[in-house]
């Protein structure tokens, strides 16, 4: 079984409907992400929280929210889908490691979204 | 503002041939660089570097990271066609990742 897992794998929608992206880990990690891809920009940071109490705005937050449920759960929301939303979006889950320094990253298959 | 910029953005090369992948970094609270492997698909992860100098192996990969100078290397001897993807490097800033636009690799039979 996938250690990070996302839901769902491909959507489509329209302008101005709410998107629920869905992230859950068994991997036992305090740390989770949110990134969206586009072609020849990399990956960019949406949101990150470090706890379940802890949720943090990343480079390019402007238009998504999030939540975290528990410390297996992250979720994305498009408020209001707009074109410019269309991307690939992946969740990671990190831990700390015993040097103090932030363990690598691990990335969910992720999410093909298609705003029309 | 932080950035990391990776180059070349692309590269074709035949089987065989050695690559070298270059990316330099700015970040603010720099932690640690990381290199990851995209096949069309979730980024998988090859090395953490956070020591200057210290060359990491892997097969046929090695990294190294240069803090003074603010840069790494990927370097992939003897390529082969399962070689092909794109490389990301990232910086690691107060525990977020910075990334590059990421290098594609073509490795032709």
């Amino acid at each position: 079984d996938a250690d990070v897992t996302q839901t769902p794998r491909n959507r489509i929608t329209k302008t101005g409907k709410r998107i629920m992206l869905e992230c859950s880990q068994t991997k036992g990690h305090d740390r989770m992400y949110w990134y969206r891809q586009d072609p020849g920009l990399g990956l960019r940071l949406i949101y990150y929280s470090f706890d379940v109490k802890d949720i943090n705005k990343g480079e390019i937050s402007d238009g998504y929210s999030v939540s975290r449920q528990a410390q297996a759960k992250f979720s994305l929301s498009l408020e209001s889908a707009i074109p410019n939303q269309t991307a690939l979006y992946f969740c990671a889950t990190s831990d700390l490691g015993t040097s103090g320094r932030n363990n690598e990253q691990f990335f969910g298959p992720g999410t093909r979204l298609t705003v029309l | 503002e932080d950035k990391v910029v990776q180059s070349p953005l692309s590269l074709v090369v035949h089987e065989g041939d050695t690559v070298t992948l270059n990316c330099s970094y700015e970040v603010t609270n720099f932690r640690s660089l990381l290199w990851y492997k995209q096949e069309k698909k979730a980024p998988t992860f090859l090395f953490m570097l956070t020591s200057s100098g210290i060359e990491k192996k892997s097969g046929r990969l090695s990294s190294i990271l240069d803090k003074k100078e603010l840069f790494s290397i990927l370097n992939i001897t003897a390529t082969q066609t399962g070689d092909s993807a794109v490389y990301l490097c990232a910086a690691d800033s107060w525990g977020k990742l910075q990334f590059g636009a990421g290098t594609q690799v073509v490795v032709t039979p």
